[in-house]
């Protein structure tokens, strides 16, 4: 069965500065990864997946996360951070030929500071 | 990106009745649905996957009896909560994936519906 971590519950950061969120996975075979964010008392929102291809993927609002196999990672990073950045970010894995069935992190909560 | 919507975002009953949550993939069709809750600041916890033309499949310990769930339409799936009692507040929240890369289809969320059980 697969599963994702998500080691930090909250992640504090100043405005400017650059961010990361982590996100290591388990699951048989390729993985299919996924990060989502949610602002409080709304659905969650797609930034960005990683399928095949290069390693490093761009994704909404300046977001990118950088898969890497050797370390079952998909960290999820933005050059500067915004307060409007504030938000649940969840990672998601879906391994290759697994259907449509997502699996969630925990769940980590971003705060920027102005 | 797909717009997926919730109706209504936000219900209020007495203990003992049914509500229904509605779920709409508003600019493609989906055969497949799912149905998620969430408790306060926790993760997503799969409910059940809802198959248009076909009955759904429920995660284990998720009561089918009391989580009704129907696909009526390649846009549409509702989830009934029946005889709802306050330990089923929570917010619940849908999910359809669109596109055609199999396994790599990007899932929609909808807004979410909060639900509170007097």
């Amino acid at each position: 069965a697969q599963s994702v971590a998500q080691p930090e519950d909250q992640v504090n950061v100043a405005e400017g500065n650059p961010l990361t969120v982590k996100c290591t996975y388990s699951v048989s075979g390729n993985p299919y990864l996924f990060w989502y964010v949610q602002y409080p008392n709304r659905g969650l929102q797609f930034l960005l997946k990683y399928i095949t291809g290069d390693n490093l993927v761009k994704g909404s609002y300046g977001f990118e996360a950088e898969f890497n196999k050797s370390q079952t990672s998909f960290h999820l990073k933005k050059p500067s951070a915004l307060v409007s950045d504030s938000a649940l970010y969840f990672c998601a894995v879906r391994p290759t030929g697994g259907g449509n069935k997502l699996t969630f992190g925990t769940g980590t909560q971003l705060k920027v500071e102005l | 990106g797909a717009v997926v919507s919730q109706h209504p975002s936000r219900v209020i009953c007495k203990s003992g009745t049914s509500v229904k949550i509605e779920c709409r993939s508003l600019d493609f069709q989906a055969t497949t649905m799912f149905w998620y809750r969430q408790f306060p600041k926790k993760s997503l916890m799969l409910m059940a996957t809802s198959n248009e033309g076909s009955k759904a499949t429920y995660e284990q310990g998720v009561e089918k009896d009391k989580f009704l769930i129907n696909h009526a339409s390649l846009t549409l799936s509702t989830l009934t909560v029946t005889s709802a009692h306050p330990e089923d507040s929570s917010f619940y929240i849908c999910s359809a994936p669109m596109g055609s890369s199999g396994g790599g289809d990007t899932q929609y969320f909808g807004p979410g519906t909060r639900l509170t059980v007097l």
